[in-house]
């Protein structure tokens, strides 16, 4: 399935590198999340986009900076993380404002991220 | 409380089992209900969304308490690949976007 797809799906960092990630979405929707999933923990809503607009913000810290340049790209800045953001990064698009039951969440592969 | 809880199992069962799972919510004004599927190192699927009158996909079984706030998953006969995690969630009210994911609930099916 090549519906959301996500960049790169592995990638090992130092805490004084800045790297970026990246997810790209082929469905036509109108929304764009980012999601952190630790281990054992639910996922965690960093970031919506809606209409390339930032409309959520879960009190995410600023070493994490989304941007959003189309509504089908999304990207994750990142730099100077800390070892406990080694998490798996998750985007997810929907189709907001349709009929009801049409607004599913559809998820990329993820990219697991290590940071040393 | 936890907005949504699970247990997180893992529930063991051999092929043919019935096996079901429940999951609680804190919020009485949420509205929409799914269950979704996450494979081993794999995004999270959606398997099937909840709805009030309870509903049914081939083996797959979800019903809905409104009175008691919990869904359930109700898996018959089950096959190796259901071996994955059930992940509860529920749609904020306050929200048309906003998901809340329970931590999930691990299922095992043995030969």
């Amino acid at each position: 399935e090549t519906g959301v797809t996500q960049t790169p799906r592995h990638l090992v960092m130092g805490m004084t590198n800045k790297k970026s990630l990246k997810c790209e979405q082929h469905l036509g929707h109108n929304a764009m999340y980012w999601y952190k999933q630790s281990a054992k923990k639910p996922l965690e809503l960093m970031f919506v986009y809606s209409l390339e607009e930032r409309v959520e913000n879960n009190s995410v810290p600023s070493r994490f900076s989304p941007e959003c340049p189309n509504s089908s790209h999304l990207f994750l800045h990142l730099h100077t993380l800390q070892p406990e953001d080694s998490a798996l990064y998750l985007c997810a698009s929907s189709s907001l404002g349709g009929a009801l039951g049409t607004d599913t969440q559809y998820f990329g592969p993820g990219t697991r991220l290590t940071v040393l | 409380r936890k907005e949504v809880e699970q247990d997180p199992g893992p529930f063991n069962v051999p092929e043919g089992a019935t096996v079901a799972f429940n999951c609680t919510y804190s919020n009485s004004a949420s509205q929409s209900f799914f269950w979704y599927r996450q494979d081993c190192r794999k995004e999270p699927k959606l398997l099937m969304s909840v709805y009030s009158s309870g509903n049914e996909d081939g083996r797959f079984t979800a019903q809905l308490n409104r009175a008691s706030q919990y869904i359930s998953l109700l898996i018959r006969d089950s096959k190796l690949s259901d071996s994955a995690t059930y992940l509860c969630v529920v749609k904020g009210m306050d929200s048309s976007y906003k998901l809340i994911f329970g931590s999930g609930t691990r299922l095992l099916v043995r030969p």
